[in-house]
């Protein structure tokens, strides 16, 4: 079946030490986006790439990275994580259509800092 | 002024029951409506996509009101298994593929 895969699912990384979070898909959609959820909150999107071009938002902490190798991968770099980086962390994709842009997400990585 | 807004609940309603949620969005220029629904430490999961004239998927049915900026979403005969929480999402700007706003959710209970 088509879907959005993350790994890991759980990641335990230390204040300050680097981590890189990893979204695959088979659905062959030319948008992919990174997305912050906090327990009790609704998902913010960190930035999006549409095919190759990158779009980050305003409000993304430059410690927040991210890199499209290809259609398929997508990666979220976290460079110095701190104590409220700890949230879901959810990649999606999505395709133009006669209905916008129905987003699918992956099962997303629950980010722990200590 | 928040982007969407939605009544967090939850809703505590009995099988069978008739449920409806409300959502208000502040960008007059929105284009793209969704509902989602969220299980509980689960990935956000498409539920249906809300047209100007409305549309039904089953039990589910979605509305929009584009002069009062307000999307509706209608469960009829509630089960069990719908006991989750509901997202309210918008685009925020009339174009862009990326802006998807979402609501933080209205959270329904579905009691035996």
């Amino acid at each position: 079946d088509a879907m959005v895969i993350q790994n890991p699912r759980y990641q335990v990384t230390q204040f300050g030490k680097p981590v890189t979070l990893s979204c695959s898909q088979t659905l062959n959609h030319n948008v992919m986006y990174w997305y912050q959820q906090k327990s009790s909150q609704a998902p913010k999107l960190l930035f999006h790439y549409y095919d190759k071009d990158f779009n980050n938002e305003a409000d993304t902490p430059d410690n927040f990275q991210s890199r499209r190798p290809n259609t398929s991968f997508c990666f979220l770099d976290i460079r110095s994580p701190g104590l409220g980086d700890a949230a879901m962390y959810l990649c999606a994709t999505s395709i133009a259509s006669g209905r916008g842009y129905e987003q699918y997400f992956g099962p997303g990585t629950r980010l722990t800092v200590t | 002024r928040k982007e969407v807004e939605q009544d967090p609940g939850p809703f505590n309603v009995p099988e069978g029951a008739t449920v409806a949620f409300n959502c208000t969005y502040s960008n007059s220029a929105s284009q793209s409506f969704f509902w989602y629904r969220q299980d509980c430490r689960k990935e956000p999961k498409l539920l249906m996509s809300v047209y100007s004239s409305g549309n039904e998927d089953g039990r589910f049915t979605a509305q929009l009101n584009r002069a009062s900026q307000y999307i509706s979403l209608l469960i009829r005969d509630s089960k069990l298994s719908d006991s989750a929480t509901y997202l309210c999402v918008v685009n925020g700007d009339g174009g862009s593929q990326g802006n998807l706003i979402f609501g933080k959710g209205t959270k329904l209970s579905v009691k035996p």
